[in-house]
């Protein structure tokens, strides 16, 4: 079964430590997305994709930076973690013309620390 | 623009009764919608969508919406709820107007009682 996989799933980081997110699909979807969520409140988009070196920021500022060299891989990027950080982060890919489903699927999640 | 809202920030309901989550949406070009839901800890997942024809529609674990046009609403509703319905659940809307992109509501948190 296609699957959006996102790891680590939870990591403890202290500050000031360059950290990688990342985020794999197998659909071959080429829109992808990055959204960040403080537990029990609403989803905050920081980035999207939508192919191939495409990249642009979302509704919400974030001082992460993201890539797209391959379709299947979007990884988001903290070069310096602060407490700020402290958040779940999570991936989800889309395909509206291709699947005609026009939703999301969504990774696990990786819940972040900064301490 | 598109918006989404949804009027309950929590809803707690006992075990074994109905439940409905209210979603009320803005948009001035045709939508499609759905309901996601997120356990704890958890990504978020399709609970149905809405793309077009029948307004009723069925998705898993027994929840069913209903998409009104005209008072621009899909409510969420299950008859019976269980303690494993214990979760968040987000509203979204898209149109080809926002390239596809889900815009989502600030999720209505359900809280079953024993």
């Amino acid at each position: 079964e296609a699957d959006i996989y996102q790891t680590p799933r939870y990591l403890v980081i202290g500050t000031g430590k360059k950290i990688t997110l990342e985020c794999s699909q197998t659909m071959g979807h080429d829109k992808m997305y990055w959204y960040q969520q403080d537990p029990g409140m609403e989803l905050h988009l920081i980035h999207y994709s939508y192919g191939v070196n495409s990249t642009e920021k979302g509704d919400l500022s974030s001082e992460s930076t993201v890539s797209r060299i391959r379709t299947e891989h979007f990884p988001l990027t903290l070069e310096s973690a602060r407490p700020s950080h402290t958040s779940q982060y999570l991936c989800a890919s889309s395909d509206p013309a291709g699947q005609g489903s026009f939703g999301y699927t969504f990774g696990s999640g990786t819940r972040l620390t900064v301490v | 623009a598109q918006s989404v809202t949804q009027l309950d920030s929590q809803v707690p309901v006992f075990e074994e009764a109905p439940v409905e989550l209210r979603c009320n949406y803005s948009s001035s070009v045709s939508v499609y919608l759905f309901w996601y839901v997120q356990y704890p800890n958890q990504g978020l997942q399709l609970l149905l969508k809405y793309l077009s024809g029948s307004t009723l529609v069925k998705g898993i674990n027994g929840f069913e919406a209903e998409f009104n046009k005209s008072q621009t609403s899909f409510h969420l509703r299950k008859p019976s709820v269980h303690i494993s319905d214990t979760a968040e659940y987000f509203c979204a809307v898209t149109t080809a107007d926002s390239n596809y992109q889900l815009i989502w509501g600030a999720g209505t948190k359900l809280i079953i009682k024993p």
